[in-house]
């Protein structure tokens, strides 16, 4: 089983802050590393999958990195709203399947 | 958009009892996944599926079992609930397990209480 881990597993931001938080994952038979964001009562949505080393990705105000070759990614959020309160997971795809953090929790304080 | 619907949104079972949770996604995606999420502990595979009739078994297994007769739909059944296995249960599809960036697409869960 590949270990993904998550940190932290909590985070209070103030809103208008910028904050970023962190994905490990085994760098061996990798695939692609996946980011999700998981509002509470809705169904997990896709933010990133990314692939190449190096990557870098942007959505609005969120982007990632990707490093492979030691087996992190870094997610950052710029200028916090209170909608981007949500649990935040990541995955590590391997040859056959997924495998999930335990997430980051992010409440932005008003 | 694809959509992913999951059959139940909560459902409360006895002990012993057979319960089917069923999944059905709309976009003729190949490969099928269910999770369940416990807290502190993330998403966890308990099966997946590549195509109809196939089924791979996932990182939890026991106690569960699969059912992929149509490609459209894919059930997990709990041959007799326990109370251990109360959890968020989340199904998810994916076009095509070879295409490196393709995500997930996941159902809204069912919360499954076991009494």
């Amino acid at each position: 089983i590949l270990n993904v881990e998550q940190s932290p597993q909590s985070l209070h931001v103030q809103e208008g802050d910028s904050t970023n938080f962190t994905c490990s994952f085994p760098s061996s038979n990798f695939y692609a590393l996946h980011w999700y964001r998981w509002e509470t009562a809705k169904s997990p949505e896709a933010l990133f999958v990314m692939t190449l080393n190096g990557d870098e990705k942007k959505k609005g105000r969120i982007s990632a990195t990707l490093n492979t070759k030691e087996g992190y990614s870094y997610l950052y959020i710029k200028g916090s709203q209170p909608e981007d309160s949500a649990t935040y997971l990541c995955a590590s795809q391997g040859a056959q399947k997924l495998v999930f953090g335990q997430g980051t929790r992010l409440t932005i304080n008003p | 958009d694809v959509k992913v619907t999951q059959s139940s949104r909560y459902l409360v079972k006895r002990t012993g009892e057979k319960v089917f949770l069923e999944c059905v996604q709309d976009m003729d995606h190949e490969n099928m996944f269910w999770y369940r999420q416990d807290p502190g502990l993330g998403l966890r595979l308990i099966y997946f599926s590549y195509d109809v009739k196939m089924k791979e078994k996932g990182d939890i297994p026991e106690g569960y079992s699969v059912s992929r007769e149509k490609k459209e739909r894919f059930s997990l059944i709990l041959e007799s609930a326990s109370t251990n296995q109360t959890s968020m249960y989340l199904c998810a599809s994916r076009n095509r397990g070879h295409i490196r960036n393709s995500p997930l697409h996941f159902g809204n869960g069912t919360r499954l209480t076991v009494t």
